[in-house]
Order: structure tokens, then C-alpha cells, then sequence
């Protein structure tokens, strides 16, 4: 079975601080995604990455980054966060061939 | 740009039948996907179809396609309270970015005893 982790199921953080979450998947895909959700707005990517060292934006990259310097990691990094970041935070990764994303247990982080 | 639509909310009696519809936008979408995600849990892949398919049937679920009206639906036959959840539908299209799978917002589907 195809296994997304993710470093943190809670996280509480304050406004200004870097905070960093951190995405391992297990089956040698190449493609790996963050995503946030919210409340009646669904997923909305973030970033993606199909490669090592590969980044691109998604639909809402303001006031994140990313970084992949291993094929089986992916972390996403809130340089400065600020209260509205509050969210659940998905990570996944990707088959080549139909393109399904296998999805981790989500961070719900909080910034107060 | 791709768009996927969904009801927000739908509630049906445990041992009926349940519904999920999802209109799409994009005319080149090759896979469509639908996804189930439990009260905070990431969300688990239920089924897809390929876009030369009008259904696929899995247990009790049954994915049906219409490619000309861009509508796919989920039913979920004998609901059980362990449906409760919310269910996404996706699409893999062929414009814009070729990695990337376009979400809706998702159904939350309440089964009541």
C-alpha cells in the first residue's frame, strides 16, 4: 500500500514564526503536491513538485515555499505566518501512469 | 481555466441509496476521480474512471459517466453510517498543467439512522 506521512497531525504556531511541515511518501513517485482546505473552498494547490529540486506553483503560492532535496520528501515552509495560514494542510503523491494522488492524513495548523 | 462543481450537502436514511453528482468543465478530462475524506483524515482514493468508460462498478459503489453533458455521478447503494463523510470529485484533463488534478469543493454526504 502506497503510504503519505506527514511530520505533524496538530500544530499550533504564532504570528512571524517560520514554520516547516514536512511531507515523506514511500513509493518512489515523482510527483508530490501541497495542498490547503478550508471550508467551502475545497483543496486549492499550493505548490507541486515533479522532480527533485522540481517546484511549481499551484493556484495560491503567496507567503509559502517549498523544498525537495530528496524524491521521497516534500516540505512546505510558511516563511512568516500569519493568521490566515490556519488551515489543514494535504500533502500528496502521484502515479505516472492514471494519475491518482494518494493523500496524507492532513496537519491542522493553527496561527494565533 | 478547468472547474469542478458539487452540491455542498446531501442526507439520506441508512439503507437507501445515495447520489454524489459533479458537473465538469473541461472537454479533454481523461480521468475523473472520486475521493471520500472522513472527519479529519486526509482523503482515500474510492475509485476512478477513464474517460472512455460510461460506468464502472466497484462493491457498492457505481461511478456513472456522460461525457457529452460533462456529469459524473456516485451512488452508494445500502448508506451506512460509516458513509458519513465528505466525497470529492476530481478530474485529470489534458489542458493547463498535465501533473495536476482539479478538485471540487466536496459533498458532505450525512447518513441518518
Amino acid at each position: 500500500d502506497v503510504k503519505v506521512t506527514q511530520s505533524s497531525r496538530y500544530l499550533v504556531k504564532r504570528t512571524g514564526e517560520k514554520v516547516f511541515l514536512e511531507c515523506v511518501q514511500d513509493m518512489d513517485h515523482e510527483n508530490m503536491f501541497w495542498y490547503r482546505q478550508d471550508p467551502g473552498l475545497g483543496l486549492r494547490l499550493i505548490y507541486f513538485s515533479y522532480d527533485v529540486k522540481m517546484k511549481e506553483k499551484g493556484d495560491i503560492p503567496e507567503g509559502y515555499s517549498v523544498s525537495r532535496e530528496k524524491k521521497e520528501r516534500f516540505s512546505l515552509i510558511l516563511e512568516s505566518a500569519s493568521t490566515n495560514q490556519t488551515s489543514m494542510y494535504l500533502c500528496a503523491s502521484r502515479t505516472g501512469y492514471t494519475y491518482e494522488q494518494y493523500f496524507g492524513p492532513g496537519t491542522r495548523l493553527t496561527v494565533t | 481555466g478547468e472547474d469542478v462543481e458539487q452540491s455542498l450537502f446531501l442526507s439520506v436514511r441508512e439503507g437507501d441509496s445515495s447520489v454524489i453528482n459533479c458537473t465538469y468543465t473541461d472537454s479533454s478530462s481523461t480521468y475523473l476521480y472520486w475521493y471520500k475524506q472522513e472527519p479529519g483524515a486526509g482523503l482515500q482514493l474510492l475509485t476512478y474512471i477513464f474517460s472512455n468508460m460510461d460506468m464502472k462498478q466497484d462493491q457498492r459503489l457505481t461511478v456513472l459517466l456522460n461525457k457529452k453533458d460533462k456529469h459524473l455521478s456516485l451512488r452508494i447503494a445500502d448508506t451506512q453510517t460509516g458513509d458519513s463523510a465528505i466525497y470529492f470529485c476530481a478530474e485529470k484533463g489534458t489542458s493547463g498543467s498535465a501533473r495536476q488534478l482539479t478538485f471540487g469543493s466536496g459533498t458532505q454526504l450525512t447518513v441518518l439512522p
